[in-house]
């Protein structure tokens, strides 16, 4: 199985910082990656697939980037409703799909 | 406006079964990818099980064996069915399709627990 690993774990930030949260997988994916949000007691939303399209109503202040293992999301003018955890997932063609552990930001 | 709602979550206790359903509307689930997702308590998001448009269904190795998937499209509802239940099963379960966004998961349900204890 392709295993995800998400970097930090934790990032504490300010309204109106620049965030980046990494995201490695054990294997080359080209850029079959995606990136989720999750608030507490919600469904995760999709942010970003293949890397770096966004999904249709997700805010331009969110883009992702890189290809094969190492990926970033970046989040630039953090609001305050994009205090959450973010995942990254290995969107290859067959299962098993896996995921990163999880970044949370919060308010520093 | 494209929907997914799950129910049959409970408390069970260890070696039961459980049935969770998954009811869709707006997109067709013989026609999309349709999975089964869960998160336990405090912890990540883990890929549980699959059921392809054409019919083929593939499981987590932590779950096969054990869990089923399948759907009734009469009704457009999927399933899971889970038996031989053990504590390592407690986790919300999610529902949801493959449905725009290649093999990211861009439609999800609300999830619905599952508690397994004595």
């Amino acid at each position: 199985d392709i295993q995800m690993t998400q970097s930090p774990s934790v990032v504490s930030a300010s309204v109106g910082d620049r965030v980046t949260i990494a995201c490695r997988a054990s294997q080359s994916i080209d850029s079959w990656l995606a990136w989720y949000q999750q608030k507490p007691g919600k469904a995760p939303k999709l942010l970003i697939y293949t890397a770096s399209t966004l999904e249709t109503g997700v805010p331009s202040r969110f883009s992702g980037s890189g290809s094969g293992t190492h990926f970033t999301l970046t989040i630039i003018n953090l609001q305050p409703e994009d205090f959450a955890t973010y995942y990254c997932q290995q969107a290859t063609s067959f299962p098993p799909w896996t995921f990163g552990q999880g970044t949370k930001v919060e308010i520093e | 406006e494209v929907q997914l709602v799950e129910s049959g979550g409970a408390l069970v206790q260890p070696g039961g079964s459980l049935r969770l359903s998954c009811a869709a509307s707006g997109l067709t689930v013989s026609h999309n990818y349709m999975s089964w997702l869960r998160q336990a308590p405090g912890k990540g998001l883990e890929w549980v099980a699959v059921l392809y448009s054409g019919g083929s269904t593939y499981y987590a190795e932590s779950v096969k064996g054990r869990f089923t998937i399948s759907r009734d499209m009469s009704n457009n509802t999927i399933y899971l069915q889970l038996n031989s239940l053990r504590a390592e099963d407690t986790a919300v379960y999610y529902c949801a399709s493959q449905w725009q966004a290649g093999e990211a998961f861009d439609v999800w349900g609300q999830g619905t627990m599952v508690t397994v204890s004595s």
